[in-house]
C-alpha cells in the first residue's frame, strides 16, 4: 500500500474562484471520506463514498461543494465560487470494510486551502 | 447527535513522565473508537483502534481504554519523549451512522 495520497498540497485562490482537489485512496480500500478542518478543531465530516456511490452527505457540503468517485477509485472534490470562509485544510481518508474485519481509517496529507 | 470532547486542550510535559489524554462522548451506543497523532500542517496518523466490545489496546509505549457505559475513552502514554509533542485526536464510529466524528484534540508538548 502506497498511502492516501491528495493533490495538490496547497491551493491559494482569490475569492469567487473554483477549486478542484484528488484523492487517490489506498487500492482496494472502498470506502472514501471528506472532512475539513480548521485550526486548532478536530476534522469535520463532509461527505463519504462507498465504491462509487455516494451514501452520506454533512449539512456542512453546501451546494457549492460536491464530490465525486467515478469508478470508486479517486475522488475530486469541488468548490465552486470560493469564499474567505472556505479556508481550511481538506482532508481525504480511505478504509476497508471487506478486507478488514475493522474499519480503520487511513488519512493523506490534505490540502490546505488559503482563499484570499 | 454525537458529541465528542477532549481535555486537556493542551498539556506540556518535561521528558520521561507519563501522562494520560482524555475523551468523551456523548452517546454510548458506538462501534469503534480510534486514536490519532497530528504534527503541524499535516494529516492524521493512526495510533490505536478499539472495537465495542474490547477494553483496551497496546502499541508500544502507548495504551487506549474504552468504557463506553461512562462515554469515556483515555490514551496512556509512558515514558514521554519530545518525539510524541503533536496534537492527539479521537474519533469516535456511530453504531447506527457511517462517518467518524472527532474531538477537538489535545495539544501534546514533551520538553527535553
Amino acid at each position: 500500500d502506497t498511502g492516501v495520497s491528495q493533490d495538490p498540497r496547497h491551493k491559494i485562490t482569490k475569492r469567487g474562484q473554483n477549486v478542484t482537489f484528488r484523492c487517490d485512496p489506498i487500492s482496494e480500500h472502498n470506502r472514501l471520506y471528506w472532512y475539513r478542518q480548521t485550526l486548532g478543531q478536530g476534522p469535520e465530516f463532509l461527505t463519504y463514498f462507498q465504491n462509487e456511490a455516494q451514501l452520506e452527505k454533512s449539512r456542512l457540503l453546501s451546494d457549492r461543494f460536491s464530490a465525486e468517485r467515478p469508478k470508486g477509485s479517486f475522488s475530486t472534490l469541488e468548490i465552486q465560487r470560493t469564499e474567505q470562509g472556505d479556508s481550511a485544510m481538506y482532508l481525504c481518508a480511505s478504509s476497508s470494510v471487506y478486507r478488514d474485519r475493522v474499519e480503520k481509517l487511513f488519512f493523506g496529507s490534505g490540502t490546505q486551502l488559503s482563499v484570499l | 447527535k454525537q458529541e465528542v470532547t477532549q481535555i486537556p486542550a493542551a498539556l506540556s510535559v518535561p521528558e520521561g513522565e507519563n501522562l494520560v489524554l482524555n475523551c468523551s462522548f456523548t452517546d454510548s451506543a458506538i462501534y469503534n473508537l480510534q486514536w490519532f497523532r497530528q504534527d503541524p500542517g499535516k494529516g492524521l496518523t493512526s495510533l490505536l483502534l478499539i472495537q465495542s466490545s474490547q477494553r483496551e489496546q497496546t502499541s508500544g509505549r502507548l495504551n487506549a481504554s474504552l468504557d463506553k457505559s461512562s462515554g469515556r475513552s483515555t490514551l496512556y502514554i509512558a515514558a514521554s519523549q519530545p518525539g510524541d509533542s503533536a496534537t492527539y485526536l479521537c474519533a469516535v464510529r456511530r453504531n447506527y451512522g457511517q462517518n467518524f466524528v472527532f474531538g477537538p484534540g489535545t495539544r501534546l508538548s514533551v520538553l527535553p
